[in-house]
Order: structure tokens, then C-alpha cells, then sequence
């Protein structure tokens, strides 16, 4: 059964910094590019960043990009996410989603986290 | 980027009936066209990918049509489970998006 498990969320204050995880299991992770979705508090869905299947691209929304970066850790089944800079546009919860697309990508999803709710507040 | 816009915002209908939701692009995207289905608390499920094909587990009482740039989600025979906030996602260029839902509640 795949699972995804995200961490890391919480309470921080404008312009800190927090970093995100998602361990994946029951899949071979390596094979699936990986993405962060998040959803601000009573709100829709938001794509925010994916990585490729070996690291080697990286994509992102442009309200995040040079303040976010995805990364991932094969040997770990992990993935990342850096956020610095953060704003109170970036309260939201972070899922962990998996490209459905087995060894390339589709641009959809699978296989969804429970979420980590990331609070940006002073 | 491409805008995704649902109609309605909420859908009143029996259980038993039929729902339609629909999904404007703001270009083109067919047919990268995907469907999802969220209850409070939940995660997103997929439901539809490729504008028609349902996703795995789905049951044929979802359908998903359209072409170019109108899109439509078509639940029939609403059971209770199936009551919970749809959105619409265009993958044929990045940034991927989402539409901003339509609730899916009870008559």
C-alpha cells in the first residue's frame, strides 16, 4: 500500500524559515516524480513544486520560486521541502503528492499525505 | 498560466439524482484534464485523468467528458459518500492548476 507521510509543519513568523519532509513507502520512490500541493485554511488547491525521479529537475509555482526548494533523497524514500522567506500567504497545508506516472511524468496525482499544516503568524 | 474556473461554486442535489460540474480553461488543455474528489479533513482523492478515464477504484458512476477547453464531471445516481467538494486540474503546461472547487452538498 503507498503511503506518505508528511512532517514538519507548524507555528513560525514571518521571514523564518521551515522545512518539510514526506516519507514515502509501499512504492518504489525512485521511479515517481514527487510534488508539494498546498491549501491555504477554507481554500482550494495550490501546486507548488515538483522533482524529477533523480533529482535532476525541479519545478515551481512563481509565488514560491527562489524562496522554496524541493529536494529528494532516493536512499531515504524522502522528500523535501526548504521554505524560507516565509509570509502569511504561505499558512496553508502541505501535502506530499505522487505523480501517477510510473517512471515519467503525467502531471497528476495518485497517491496523496494527510497533510502538515505550516502556520505563518507573528 | 492557464486559469481554471468551476461552475457552480455549490451544487444543491438529491441523493440518488445526477450532479454536473463543469470546468472552463482559460486555453486549451485537452485533453490533460483531471478530477478530484476531497472530503473535510481528508486528502484529495484522483478521480478522472485524461479528461474521461477513471482513475483506479472509481466507480462507473463517475464520468468525466469534454474537449478544448469546457470540461464536465458527471456523478449519477448520487450516493452520500459521493457529497464533498470536486476541483478540476488542467496538466497540459506548468504551473499545474486547480480550479477552485464546487461543493457538492445535499438537497
Amino acid at each position: 500500500e503507498v503511503q506518505l507521510v508528511e512532517s514538519g509543519g507548524g507555528l513560525v513568523q514571518p521571514g523564518e524559515s521551515l522545512r518539510l519532509s514526506c516519507a514515502a513507502s509501499g512504492f518504489t520512490f525512485s521511479n515517481y516524480w514527487m510534488n508539494w500541493v498546498r491549501q491555504a485554511p477554507g481554500k482550494g488547491l495550490e501546486w507548488v513544486a515538483n522533482i524529477k525521479r533523480d533529482g535532476s529537475e525541479t519545478y515551481y509555482v512563481g509565488s514560491v520560486k527562489a524562496r522554496f526548494t524541493i529536494s529528494r533523497d532516493n536512499a531515504k524514500n524522502s522528500l523535501y521541502l526548504q521554505m524560507n522567506s516565509l509570509t502569511a500567504e504561505d499558512t496553508a497545508v502541505y501535502y506530499c503528492a505522487r505523480d501517477r506516472g510510473d517512471g515519467y511524468t503525467v502531471g497528476h496525482f495518485d497517491s496523496w499525505g494527510q497533510g502538515t499544516l505550516v502556520t505563518v503568524s507573528s | 498560466e492557464k486559469v481554471m474556473t468551476q461552475s457552480p461554486a455549490t451544487l444543491s442535489v438529491s441523493p440518488g439524482e445526477t450532479a454536473t460540474l463543469s470546468c472552463r480553461a482559460s486555453q486549451s488543455v485537452s485533453p490533460n484534464l483531471a478530477w478530484y474528489q476531497q472530503k473535510p479533513g481528508q486528502a484529495p482523492r484522483l478521480l478522472v485523468f485524461g479528461t474521461s478515464t477513471r482513475a483506479t477504484g472509481i466507480p462507473a458512476r463517475f464520468s468525466g467528458s469534454g474537449s478544448g477547453a469546457e470540461f464536465t464531471l458527471t456523478i449519477s445516481s448520487l450516493q452520500s459518500e459521493d457529497f464533498a467538494v470536486y476541483y478540476c486540474q488542467q496538466y497540459s503546461s506548468w504551473p499545474l492548476t486547480f480550479g477552485q472547487g464546487t461543493r457538492l452538498e445535499i438537497k
